[in-house]
């Protein structure tokens, strides 16, 4: 299958600071990205998504970035806390025949006391 | 909010035998549906799209008579892993999208499959 990014990095934050997560996208053939927040043994949980005609867009807590030029995703959490802590997926919504939704690698964001 | 239901969560099954995951859509009308593997502390790799009433679109490298995918109705689609052997351990997760065309997709909770 296809793969968006293709590193699964670990990221450790204090407590109460920002973390940024970012993802590689390969396939210029899509038009909507969405963040994953996935806990073990479960299924992935809707974070935000974003359009391709955005480049920006916040919700609660959490920002997400496009940027097409050299497609790069980023999701911004701001004041982690540590029910954060979790594996992260970009995926991305490529257009065609049949759309479908293709899953990054992940990065597990590990948020210490 | 769309709720997606797996069933079963876990299931252990022994070499040679077969195994059905139900996916329902809870809330919401699916007209697709889409299944995904995950292995230990790796990405969901997508297996195959489907679409309610026609055949479903198989990855690369994904076998279609292994795996088999049925989206009889607007609410449900079954994975049925045919012969399983001990390599087809794994998490597997379903998908859905709702009739009205919008890009979000919804998660079942999973099923872990071990087989013996």
């Amino acid at each position: 299958g296809e793969s968006v990014g293709l590193h699964l990095p670990t990221l450790s934050v204090q407590e109460g600071d920002n973390s940024i997560i970012n993802c590689a996208y390969s396939n210029s053939a899509s038009d909507y990205f969405i963040w994953y927040k996935q806990e073990s043994g479960k299924g992935p949980q809707f974070i935000i998504d974003i359009r391709s005609n955005m480049d920006k867009r916040q919700g609660q807590r959490v920002t997400v970035l496009l940027n097409k030029t050299v497609k790069h995703l980023s999701l911004q959490i701001a004041a982690t806390q540590p029910g954060d802590s979790a594996v992260y997926f970009c995926a991305e919504n490529i257009l065609g025949g049949a759309q479908k939704l293709v899953f990054g690698q992940g990065t597990r964001l590990t948020i210490n006391p | 909010g769309a709720v997606v239901s797996q069933h079963p969560s876990r299931v252990i099954c022994k070499s040679g035998t077969s195994v059905k995951i139900e996916c329902r859509s809870l809330d919401f009308q699916a007209t697709t549906m889409f299944w995904y593997r995950q292995f230990p502390k790796q990405s969901l790799m997508l297996m195959a799209t489907s679409n309610e009433g026609s055949k479903a679109t198989y990855e690369q490298g994904v076998e279609k008579d292994k795996f088999l995918i049925n989206h009889a109705s607007l609410t449900l689609s079954t994975l049925t892993v045919t012969s399983a052997h001990p390599e087809d351990s794994s998490f597997y997760i379903c998908s859905a999208r709702d009739v009205t065309g919008k890009a979000e997709a919804f998660f079942g909770q999973g099923t872990r499959l071990t087989v013996v």
